[in-house]
């Protein structure tokens, strides 16, 4: 019953590196989610997927890419980390629609980029 | 943009004690979620009220829900040092693939 994992749990990088952060679910849940939590803003959807293949963007989507070849992966890309993306991030799955169903989440990624 | 927003910030009670935390949205919505985050953790679920429903229970917990005032309240009756954690309230006013979350209630049981 492993659930859904992120790893890294934490990662410091430099600015302009590219970070990807992972996400594994083992339910085969249609919808997976990124979210940043932020003093002061709470959580903030970065991206989300319906399906594999199928991706979206949220609230927060600029300077971040996902993307999801198989149905239990959904990985997030900092393509050119910066100091304002220092933050915790955290991987959501749901078995349907968000408006009917719980989201379960992962531990988070707590990343501080220098 | 905050659809629901999470009042107060902060509330400390002792051991024993009701705590209740409200929630307030803008716009109209299907159903509402409460959410507890333990620090240096993840959000677990705690209970889902619909749009039809007013009042839902699970253990110690009680939900309400206020489309008419666009809130919702959750207590937690006799509280225990492990409740402990921020709460979040989350709503789907901005569509049915999303949800969007307050900013949460941090509440602090003391012994």
């Amino acid at each position: 019953d492993a659930g859904i994992t992120q790893s890294p749990r934490y990662k410091i990088t430099e600015t302009g590196r590219q970070v990807t952060l992972m996400c594994h679910q083992t339910w085969s849940h249609s919808y997976m989610f990124w979210y940043r939590q932020d003093l002061g803003h709470g959580l903030r959807l970065i991206y989300y997927s319906a399906a594999a293949d199928i991706t979206d963007k949220g609230e927060v989507p600029d300077g971040y890419v996902v993307s999801r070849s198989k149905t239990e992966n959904f990985p997030l890309t900092l393509e050119s980390a910066t100091r304002s993306q220092t933050s915790v991030y955290f991987c959501a799955s749901s078995e349907g629609l968000p408006i009917q169903e719980t989201q379960y989440f992962g531990p988070g990624t707590r990343l501080l980029v220098l | 943009s905050q659809q629901g927003e999470e009042d107060p910030q902060a509330l400390s009670i002792q051991e024993g004690e009701n705590a209740t935390m409200n929630c307030s949205y803008k716009t109209s919505i299907n159903n509402l979620q409460w959410y507890r985050q333990n620090s240096g953790r993840g959000l677990v679920h705690l209970i889902l009220i619909r749009s039809n429903e007013r009042e839902k229970h699970s253990g110690r917990l009680r939900v309400t829900l206020d489309t008419s005032k666009k809130s919702s309240s959750l207590l937690i009756t006799a509280s225990r040092a492990a409740d402990t954690a921020s709460y979040f309230c989350a709503t789907d006013g901005q569509g049915a693939q999303k949800l969007v979350f307050g900013q949460g209630t941090r509440l602090t049981i003391n012994p």
